[in-house]
């Protein structure tokens, strides 16, 4: 059984630019929720993804999106980069959409110049 | 809509002296509760979480929490910490059976010889 894999695991873009993060679920699940933990805050989430439809969304703004796919992995993608997007971010999967056991991968750590 | 409060940012502990972190929460509804663990540069690991049932629920590693509504907390405490306890702990709650994990700000446990 293979846990959640993000990839890459560190990233620097400019400001302005656009990023894709990627996830890979763990085998079984079919549900991948994406969170923003800033530096020394705990994280936020942004919106997660079930059978490849999203199913609820934080408060993060349109320039936010995501995709799953039939495989159940998932990308997140930030358009329009700015400075305040530098953070870790976290991908969970969980099964049917709950959260009585989410696991996460280990981050991506985004920053932004 | 739901909230955690963290009270604590930094707890520091002498090795083998027991150890409480606090947690408070705020909900209108019924929740699940959770404790995660985060080391450096590493994603959240779950540690413990109340679903129903029992109010005191155990990890494998010695910690225990216990869930009292009607002071709305879910205190994490260890009757003996150890170097490697060293790390991250954010508290986080969701509605039962809904889908976004809402976090603490988080406490940093430090465990010095």
């Amino acid at each position: 059984e293979t846990g959640v894999t993000q990839s890459p695991t560190h990233l620097i873009k400019t400001r302005g630019q656009q990023v894709t993060l990627r996830c890979s679920s763990q085998s079984g699940h079919n549900t991948v929720s994406w969170y923003q933990q800033a530096l020394g805050q705990g994280p936020q989430f942004i919106f997660q993804y079930y059978r490849e439809e999203e199913n609820g969304r934080g408060n993060f703004p349109p320039r936010f999106s995501g995709l799953q796919f039939p495989n159940y992995s998932s990308e997140l993608n930030v358009n329009a980069l700015e400075l305040d997007d530098s953070a870790l971010y976290l991908c969970a999967s969980s099964l049917e959409g709950m959260n009585t056991e989410a696991f996460f991968g280990q981050g991506t750590r985004l920053t932004v110049v | 809509a739901q909230s955690v409060t963290q009270l604590d940012s930094q707890v520091p502990v002498f090795e083998e002296a027991p150890v409480e972190l606090r947690c408070n929460y705020s909900s209108s509804v019924s929740v699940y509760l959770f404790w995660y663990v985060q080391y450096p540069n590493q994603g959240l690991q779950l540690l413990l979480k109340y679903l129903s049932g029992s109010t005191l629920v155990e990890s494998i590693n010695g910690f225990e929490a216990e869930f009292n509504k009607s002071q709305t907390s879910f205190h994490l405490r260890k009757p003996s910490v150890h170097i490697s306890d060293t790390a991250e702990y954010f508290c986080a709650v969701t509605p039962s059976g809904f889908q976004k994990l809402v976090f603490g700000t988080g406490t940093r446990l430090l465990v010095s010889p």
